[in-house]
Order: C-alpha cells, then structure tokens, then sequence
C-alpha cells in the first residue's frame, strides 16, 4: 500500500533528542522525505533521500530508514523545533506523493 | 531569488469552481513539474496532483481525477489548479511547489484559502 502513518505527537524537552517515526510498505524501495511546518507558514524541506540534508537545515537533524520505518531524529531539540513534521514518499510511480499524517513535535 | 507567488483568497458556494494561480519567476520554469498541496483546517498535508513544467503532462490521483484540473503557461511561468463542484469538505489552504521528481522544492508558495459555504 501507500499509506505513510505518523504518531501524532511527540513531546521532549529542550536538549533531548526527538524521533518522529514513519511507517509504510513502500519504504523499502522507495526513499522518504522529510517536511517541516510552523504555523502559518508553507512547508520547507528538512531531509531528502532519508538521510541527505538540504543546506541550511541545522546538523542536529538527521534521518535514516529502515525497513518499512523512515526516522527523522533532532538530537538536542530548540525550543524553534516546535512544528509539524510530515514525511513524504512515491505512490505507485515516483510522480505521485504520499503524505503521512504529520506529527506535532511540541518542546516543553 | 525563487519565488511562487499565488492568487488571493477565495470564499465559494458549493458547486462552484475555483481557480489559484501560482506565478513563478527566479530560475527556468520549464525545469520543473509543480505540485499541488492541499491542507484543510487543523489537518496534515494531502498531495492533490503534478503538472510537467515541460510539456503539461499531468497525474492525479483517483480521489481527484474529474474535479481536478491543472495547468500551466511558460510564457507567464504560471501554474494553475482549478477544482470544480466544491463542496464545504474542500475549505482548505492551497499550495503550489516545484516538483524534481521526488520532492518538492522550497520553497513553495504562500497558500491560497479556499472558503466553501452557502
């Protein structure tokens, strides 16, 4: 299937390290994508190709998957983490996208 | 710099259509496809349909194939999305994005909202 499922939420104080998971069959072949969202405000993109990190995106996020999970990690959360964070694979071709549900990632 | 300017709110009555508008200027129009993104109010992102920046070549899915219909103009270097029989569960915020193929691209545009009610 093509389905991407997040947990809902995560919450983890400043310093401490957050894993925002991402399930689906298709990952094994198929690379995840990682999008941030603060409120009000477009998407950016804060990991591609499960690992690789755009420039400008801080060193203390990163990404991994195996399996059929995909993990993005921040180690020593900022209190300016606090968003939504989606991940994004193929669906049947590559053109076609697939959104998991988003976590809210809240600093406490 | 990149920039993917979109048309301005909109508020409709259901079974009309609407049409967004996604101006584009800073790098070569035809080197990317566009994605449409849709997020309703409070609710995660859901991905709606690609235009090839090329050749205007188009996918979508099921959900929204015979409602959807995108297009795009290289001479103005915009995309547009146009849904039809709007109904109130398609009140959401509209985006528009450079699709490489795998991702999309920052950044994308602002956001359109689009308001369904009678």
């Amino acid at each position: 299937s093509y389905e991407l499922t997040q947990p809902p939420s995560v919450s983890v104080s400043p310093g401490q390290t957050a894993r925002i998971t991402c399930s689906g069959d298709a990952l094994p072949k198929e690379f995840s994508y990682w999008y941030q969202q603060k409120p009000g405000q477009a998407p950016i993109l804060v990991m591609y190709k499960d690992s690789e990190r755009p420039s400008g995106i801080p060193e203390r996020f990163s990404g991994s998957s195996s399996g059929t999970t995909a993990t993005l990690t921040i180690t020593g959360v900022q209190a300016e983490d606090e968003a939504d964070y989606y991940c994004q694979s193929a669906g049947t071709t590559t053109t076609y996208k697939v959104f998991g549900g988003g976590t809210k990632l809240t600093v406490l | 710099q990149v920039q993917l300017v979109q048309s301005g709110p909109e508020v409709k009555k259901p079974g009309a259509s609407v049409k967004v508008a996604c101006k584009t200027s800073g790098y070569t129009f035809t080197s990317h496809g566009f994605s449409w993104v849709r997020q309703a109010p409070g609710q995660g992102l859901e991905w709606m349909g690609w235009i090839s920046g090329y050749n205007g070549h188009t996918v979508s899915p099921q959900k929204f194939q015979g409602r959807v219909t995108l297009t795009s103009e290289t001479s103005t270097a915009t995309a547009y999305l146009e849904l039809r029989s709007l109904r109130s569960d398609d009140t959401a915020t509209y985006y528009c994005a450079r699709d490489n193929g795998q991702w999309l691209v920052d950044p994308w545009g602002q956001g359109t909202l689009v308001t369904v009610t009678s």
